[in-house]
């Protein structure tokens, strides 16, 4: 299977703490992209990181790339309740992306 | 405005029926997709289209048959629906292939 894996399948955390999910993947890429999907939504892109970048940041969110390692990192600074959602990672080649298994994140206020 | 509209929401059908989902996306994108969302939320990639045309497959059965009338449209029609069936289909467009996505809401479809 080409799926990429994601870890922790599952994260809960108290609200004002960090979350950091993790994400591995198999093929070689062109970006890597990270979505949040709310409990019976649509998903949602957060953030794209070239795979000559290694480091991103918007708001709140911390990508990190390492195409050595073919992994990638999402950080959640000051997490709030609102950030309850699963985060997917997904890979992007020709026509086609590979997302993650996804990380539940539960923040408890 | 909904960048991308899907219809119907929920469909619950019987086991064998035909049925047909409907996409539109008014962000001006060149490519849409399809994706299936199973239970366990998997999101797998079915078909990639690119100004109308299919580009990929995902060697998804031949009872399902994309369809794009326009670049704004991408429509999915499924014959003779198994139990397997059931999950959640997104459909999702792009500026272009590796651009960030915009998906849908989902149409939760059971089948009976």
């Amino acid at each position: 299977s080409q799926q990429g894996e994601e870890d922790p399948q599952a994260l809960s955390i108290q609200e004002g703490e960090n979350a950091t999910m993790n994400c591995s993947y198999k093929t070689s890429i062109n970006n890597l992209q990270w979505y949040r999907q709310n409990s019976g939504r649509g998903l949602v892109h957060l953030i794209l990181i070239r795979s000559n970048e290694r480091e991103k940041h918007s708001g709140r969110l911390r990508v990190t790339l390492d195409t050595s390692k073919k992994s990638s990192s999402l950080l959640i600074t000051a997490s709030r309740a609102a950030d309850t959602a699963s985060y997917f990672c997904a890979t992007a080649g020709t026509y086609k992306y590979i997302f993650g298994t996804g990380t539940r994140l539960k923040v408890l206020a | 405005d909904t960048a991308v509209s899907q219809t119907p929401k929920y469909l619950v059908t019987q086991m064998g029926n035909d049925k047909s989902i409907k996409c539109e996306q008014n962000l001006g994108h060149d490519t849409m997709y399809w994706y299936k969302q199973d239970s366990k939320k998997f999101l797998k990639i079915m078909f990639s289209y690119n100004n109308k045309e299919l580009i990929i497959n995902e060697t998804v059965p031949n009872r399902f048959s994309p369809k794009s009338p326009d670049k704004a449209h991408l429509n999915l029609h499924i014959n003779s629906l198994e139990l397997g069936d059931s999950a959640v289909y997104f459909c999702a467009s792009s500026q272009d292939d590796r651009a960030s996505q915009y998906f849908g809401p989902g149409t939760r479809l059971l089948v009976l």
